[in-house]
């Protein structure tokens, strides 16, 4: 049963603090997706890659967001410092050879 | 500024009776449309694509496509209350990146 995983679940941090939120594509996927939903935004394109390489990272704050994909099994989204408006639930996806998108359980961060 | 329009909703649909709901985009290159199911708590999950003008029928659901008026929606046939969730359109845009909309809260009422 291929699915995408996101590790933690959950995080409550402090302001300020670093989180680092990880995400195992499916197997054989070669495009993988960051997002971020909140009630008032909606889900929102962070950045994604193909075969690894960063293609598009426009809807990520740069200067405290940085999402990077050391293997093809693995994929991190970092925020450092973390402030309490980054609080959301991030979506990790992955897609095939199709454009039909998996998405993983989502990791929920509260920023105190 | 590229948009995926949606009405949050909610909508209430007594079960058994059709939900239709709608979206609207703003990208006229765009060739690629999906609809996702997102279950309260839950991440979103693909139920349609259509990518041609016209209906696509997939058991219960259908997708409807109408490129010149920029208008994609999906109807749900005798609605049940597992359907209740929120659907949310997605878009690919002229670099291939899906937009999604906010998402219409849909409510059967049993």
């Amino acid at each position: 049963d291929a699915r995408v995983t996101q590790t933690p679940r959950h995080k409550v941090t402090e302001m300020g603090q670093e989180v680092t939120m990880r995400c195992q594509p499916i197997l054989g996927h070669n495009t993988v997706f960051w997002y971020r939903q909140t009630m008032m935004q909606g889900l929102e394109l962070l950045a994604y890659f193909r075969n690894r390489a960063p293609l598009d990272d426009s809807g990520m704050p740069k200067d405290r967001f940085s999402a990077e994909m050391p293997d093809a099994t693995l994929a991190t989204l970092k925020i450092q410092p973390s402030e309490p408006r980054d609080s959301a639930v991030y979506f990790c996806a992955s897609a095939g050879t199709t454009d039909t998108q998996y998405f993983g359980p989502g990791t929920r961060l509260t920023v105190l | 500024q590229k948009e995926v329009e949606q009405n949050s909703g909610p909508l209430s649909v007594p079960e058994g009776a059709i939900a239709s709901l709608n979206c609207t985009y703003s990208d006229r290159v765009s060739q690629s449309f999906f609809w996702y199911r997102q279950y309260s708590g839950k991440s979103p999950e693909l139920i349609m694509s259509i990518y041609s003008n016209g209906d696509k029928e997939d058991g219960r659901f259908t997708a409807q496509l109408n490129k010149a008026s920029q208008y994609v929606s999906l109807l749900i046939r005798d609605s049940q209350p597992s359907d209740s969730a929120t659907y949310l359109c997605a878009v690919n845009d002229r670099d291939d990146k899906i937009i999604f909309g906010k998402g219409t809260r849909l409510h059967i009422l049993p």
